[in-house]
């Protein structure tokens, strides 16, 4: 089976920096995705990982480390807009399922 | 333009009278599943297919049944539903490990259903 966790709650400044940690279990790993989604609506692609190492994309950053099961969405110069739940979810090599973590809610604070 | 189109937005209706969700894809995409998201509880997936005619039961599907007989589409049918099932629902699709890519899931806009 696959267990996602990850905090469920983050506060930040605005113009500074978080990173949110997320830890998997999955029997067979194929590719880490996180996604950020806005209260009431459909989750948004922020990054993809499925090799060791980071990932950046503008203000965005993903990293992923397999052998600990592990990966983090580091957000810098942070906006206001920012404020949303930030999900991470694992894609499963055996049977292709995706499934996510409960997310963790990003409040941003001016 | 690339998207998942799903219907109703809004739904309110009754225990024990059957509905349907809609969801298609133009994406020629393998992959399409249900999810829905509850409070404290994230997004749960229902059923997931890797392709026509193929399903299979993710994390919570008691109470619905799905059916893939075409690539595009991909309906939610809840045969007779119970407030329990009150919950924000969401369609996605994605190229699957079959076509040798590997995709990120793409969303509807979600389907609120509230059941009385």
């Amino acid at each position: 089976g696959q267990n996602i966790d990850q905090p469920t709650e983050m506060t930040a400044t605005e113009g500074a920096i978080v990173q949110i940690n997320c830890t998997y279990q999955t029997s067979g790993f194929n590719g880490l995705f996180w996604y950020q989604q806005h209260a009431g609506e459909a989750p948004t692609f922020l990054s993809y990982n499925v090799l060791d190492g980071l990932e950046e994309k503008g203000r965005f950053s993903s990293f992923l480390s397999r052998s600990k099961g592990y990966s983090y969405l580091l957000l810098k110069e942070l906006q206001m807009k920012d404020s949303a739940s930030y999900l991470c979810a694992v894609r499963d090599l055996r049977d292709d399922k995706i499934i996510f973590g409960k997310g963790t809610r990003l409040h941003i604070l001016p | 333009e690339a998207q998942v189109t799903q219907n109703p937005r809004y739904l309110i209706t009754v225990t024990g009278k059957k509905l349907t969700v809609t969801c298609s894809q133009n994406m020629n995409h393998e992959y399409m599943s249900w999810y829905r998201q509850d409070p404290g509880l994230g997004l749960r997936q229902i059923y997931y297919s890797m392709n026509v005619e193929v399903t299979d039961k993710g994390d919570v599907p008691e109470g619905y049944k799905v059916s893939r007989k075409e690539k595009r589409n991909f309906p939610l049918i809840l045969e007779s539903p119970s407030p329990n099932q009150t919950s924000l629902y969401f369609c996605a699709s994605s190229l699957s490990r079959q076509s040798g890519r590997n995709s990120p899931l793409h969303f509807g806009n979600g389907t609120r259903l509230t059941v009385t």
